[in-house]
C-alpha cells in the first residue's frame, strides 16, 4: 500500500493564482482530512470528510474549497491564493472507531508571492 | 474537546527514560487521550492512545492519572530519532468524524 499520497510536494504561486493539491488514499479509509502547518505552529483542521460526498469545514476553511467524489481522493482547492496561505499543507485518511488512528502524507509545501 | 496543555519544550538525555507530561483537566468520560508525533517536517505519526487504564506498546507507554486529568508518555529509551515534537490530544473514541485537533506540542530534544 502507498498509503496517503499528495502532490505536488512543492509549489510557488502567485498572489490571486489558483490551484489544487491533490490527495488519495489506497487503504479504503472513511474519513480523510486537510490541515495546514505554519512555520514553528501546530496543524490547523482546515477541512474533513467523513465519506464521499460529505465534507465540513474545520478551524481554517477561509480560501479553501474541497471535493469528495470518491472514497480514494479528497482534493483542496485554493481560489485567489493570498500570501497568508503559504503553509505546509498535510493530508491524513483514517478508519471511524476508536483507535482512529491517522495516517499522514508527507506534506505539500506551498508558497504564495 | 477538552483542551490539553503541555510544556513547550523539553531535554532528555540519550539512553534514558523521556516523560513528557500533559494535562487534560476539562477532560470529559467519553473521552481518549491520544498522542502523536512529528520529526522534523514530516506528516504526523501516531504513538499511542488510552480511555484510563495505562497502555503499552513497542513505541511508548501511556500513564493516566486516577481521575484523568492528566498523562505522561514515556519513551524508555529514548534515541536521536525520537527527537520531535510530541502531540497529547483528547478527542471522544465514538467521534464520528474522528478529526482531531492539535495544539501546539512539546518540543523534545534528545541530546547525545
Amino acid at each position: 500500500n502507498a498509503g496517503v499520497t499528495q502532490t505536488p510536494k512543492f509549489r510557488i504561486l502567485k498572489i490571486g493564482q489558483s490551484m489544487t493539491l491533490q490527495c488519495t488514499q489506497d487503504m479504503n479509509h472513511n474519513y480523510m482530512y486537510w490541515y495546514r502547518q505554519d512555520p514553528g505552529m501546530g496543524l490547523k483542521l482546515i477541512y474533513y470528510s467523513v465519506g464521499a460526498g460529505i465534507t465540513d469545514k474545520g478551524e481554517v476553511p477561509n480560501g479553501y474549497n474541497v471535493s469528495r467524489s470518491t472514497t480514494e481522493d479528497f482534493p483542496l482547492r485554493l481560489e485567489l491564493a493570498a500570501p497568508s496561505q503559504t503553509s505546509v499543507y498535510f493530508c491524513a485518511s483514517s478508519w471511524a472507531g476508536v483507535t482512529g488512528e491517522l495516517f499522514f502524507g508527507e506534506g505539500s509545501r506551498l508558497t504564495v508571492l | 474537546d477538552a483542551k490539553t496543555t503541555q510544556p513547550p519544550s523539553m531535554d532528555c538525555a540519550e539512553g534514558r527514560a523521556a516523560n513528557l507530561p500533559c494535562n487534560h483537566s476539562t477532560i470529559s468520560g467519553n473521552e481518549y487521550v491520544y498522542w502523536y508525533r512529528q520529526i522534523h517536517s514530516q506528516g504526523p505519526q501516531y504513538i499511542i492512545h488510552g480511555l484510563k487504564n495505562n497502555e503499552t506498546n513497542e513505541m511508548a507507554s501511556l500513564i493516566i492519572t486516577e481521575d484523568r486529568k492528566s498523562s505522561t508518555l514515556i519513551l524508555p529509551h529514548a534515541t536521536l530519532r525520537d527527537t520531535a515534537v510530541y502531540y497529547c490530544i483528547v478527542r471522544p473514541g465514538s467521534s464520528n468524524t474522528g478529526k482531531l485537533i492539535f495544539g501546539q506540542g512539546t518540543t523534545l530534544q534528545v541530546k547525545p
